[in-house]
């Protein structure tokens, strides 16, 4: 079923330190993810993605981790910074079908 | 900028009333869009894809005749909340592909509605 969050995890680093949000996917037959930051009251960002032919990835100071044996996805923020804070969600598709299965999402509070 | 933009962005009415949201891809069209919830602290849940020209397709548990969708053109999707609640306040977000080939692109999502029922 689809994934629901009813109490959000929070994550709290100092500006500077590197960040590390965590999330479990449902789903073995999913082969495409996202990692999508949300501010407050805006619609979800995109951030980087990974297929499932791989199982790292980098952009400008964020890296995507993918464990496929343990359905395990990382995003990793070097630098933190305070624009960083706001929710982050992980999500999984299984490209043969169209649903995007999003994760219960991380808040992170970056402290100056 | 933004791709896909979200009116009205805030609305505040009276319970019995039927309230409209509209979601636009802006310079781009779009086949496909899909229309999410998301109460405080939450995930987003998908409510339902949208397809032009078509019907659109609803998840599990949602209420076609609550929740009307059209999809009247390449742009432009509507979702009309009809008699709302206090218990259909929430977040309303509408997300749509930029591409052709969605399932292996990553959404783009409008800024999302606050709908509010007193």
């Amino acid at each position: 079923g689809e994934s629901v969050g009813l109490h959000l995890p929070t994550l709290s680093v100092q500006e500077g330190d590197n960040s590390i949000i965590n999330c479990a996917y449902s789903n073995s037959a999913s082969d495409y993810f996202i990692w999508y930051k949300q501010e407050s009251g805006k619609g979800p960002q995109f951030i980087i993605d990974i297929r499932s032919n791989m199982d790292k990835r980098q952009g400008q100071r964020v890296t995507v981790l993918l464990n496929k044996t343990v359905k395990h996805l990382s995003l990793q923020i070097a630098a933190t910074q305070p624009g960083d804070s706001a929710v982050y969600f992980c999500a999984e598709i299984q490209t043969s079908y169209d649903k995007v299965i999003f994760g219960p999402g991380t808040s992170l509070s970056v402290i100056p | 900028g933004a791709v896909v933009s979200q009116h009205p962005s805030w609305v505040i009415c009276k319970s019995g009333t039927s309230v409209k949201i509209e979601c636009r891809s802006l310079d781009f069209q779009a086949t496909t869009m899909f229309w999410y919830r998301q109460f405080p602290k939450q995930s987003l849940m998908l409510m339902a894809t949208s397809n032009e020209g078509s019907k659109a397709t609803y998840e599990q548990g949602v209420e076609k005749d609550k929740f009307l969708i059209n999809h009247a053109s390449l742009t432009l999707s509507t979702l009309t909340v009809t008699s709302a609640h206090p218990e259909d306040s929430s977040f309303y977000i509408c997300s749509a592909p930029l591409n052709r080939g969605y399932r292996n692109q990553p959404q783009h999502f409008g800024d999302g509605t606050r709908l509010s029922i007193l």
